[in-house]
């Protein structure tokens, strides 16, 4: 089956600690992006790549870092310098062209403790 | 900077009732596109209908339509027949068609729908 799979689904941290959330996609997107989410917003952009070893900033990337080395995954790290790290995150990917629809994963839930 | 406003956060419906959400964007620009997309309590994100601005006629997905006023910037979306499994956050999107930021969505802050038996 095709999709977008996030791991793990719920996730913990200790303040000060860095976290890396998975994303793989087996659809062959050229494009990805990670989304925030938080009770009462809508999603945020974080970062996006349209493609293999590039990627650029979304409005909220302060805090987090990703890389794109594969077509298939594009993992992001939660620092310790983001201030409010505990959210609904967001994975997605699409073919290249603004008419494409984003296919989502499922999400990944982190609570900093 | 474009902006996705939905002015109702919760809504409730009878079953087999039709229910209209609201949603207003603002751009400079002429060609883009309009997204909604359906969150259930599972929290997968689904695309329920989208429409491109330079088309007139308005986007229908079986019980899903909309009523697109590009002079008035409005994307309402009306749910016919609603059924429990409607049961949702819904979230308004915009996506510009251009530049280096292509293919980004801005998203509104979403309308949560309760269908009830």
């Amino acid at each position: 089956d095709g999709g977008i799979t996030q791991s793990p689904k719920y996730l913990f941290r200790k303040e000060g600690q860095n976290v890396t959330l998975s994303c793989e996609q087996n659809l062959n997107h050229d494009a990805m992006y990670w989304y925030r989410q938080d009770p009462g917003q809508g999603l945020r952009l974080i970062y996006y790549s349209q493609i293999v070893n590039d990627f650029q900033k979304g409005d909220i990337a302060e805090g987090y870092s990703v890389s794109r080395e594969k077509k298939e995954s594009f993992p992001l790290t939660v620092t310790s310098a983001q201030k409010n790290p505990t959210a609904f995150y967001l994975c997605a990917s699409s073919m290249s062209g603004v008419y494409n629809e984003q296919f989502f994963g499922p999400g990944t839930r982190l609570t900093v403790l | 900077a474009q902006t996705v406003t939905q002015s109702q956060p919760e809504m409730s419906v009878q079953e087999a009732e039709t229910v209209t959400l609201s949603c207003t964007y603002d751009t400079s620009e002429n060609n883009y596109y309009l997204f909604w997309y359906k969150q259930p309590p599972s929290r997968q994100m689904i695309l329920v209908i989208r429409q491109e601005a330079y088309k007139q006629q308005n986007a229908t997905e079986n019980r899903f339509s909309v009523n697109f006023q590009k002079a008035a910037k409005s994307f309402s979306l009306k749910i016919s027949d609603s059924q429990l499994g409607d049961t949702a956050m819904y979230f308004c999107a915009f996506r510009q068609n251009y530049g280096g930021s292509q293919g980004n969505l801005i998203f509104g802050k979403g309308t949560k729908l309760s269908v009830k038996p």
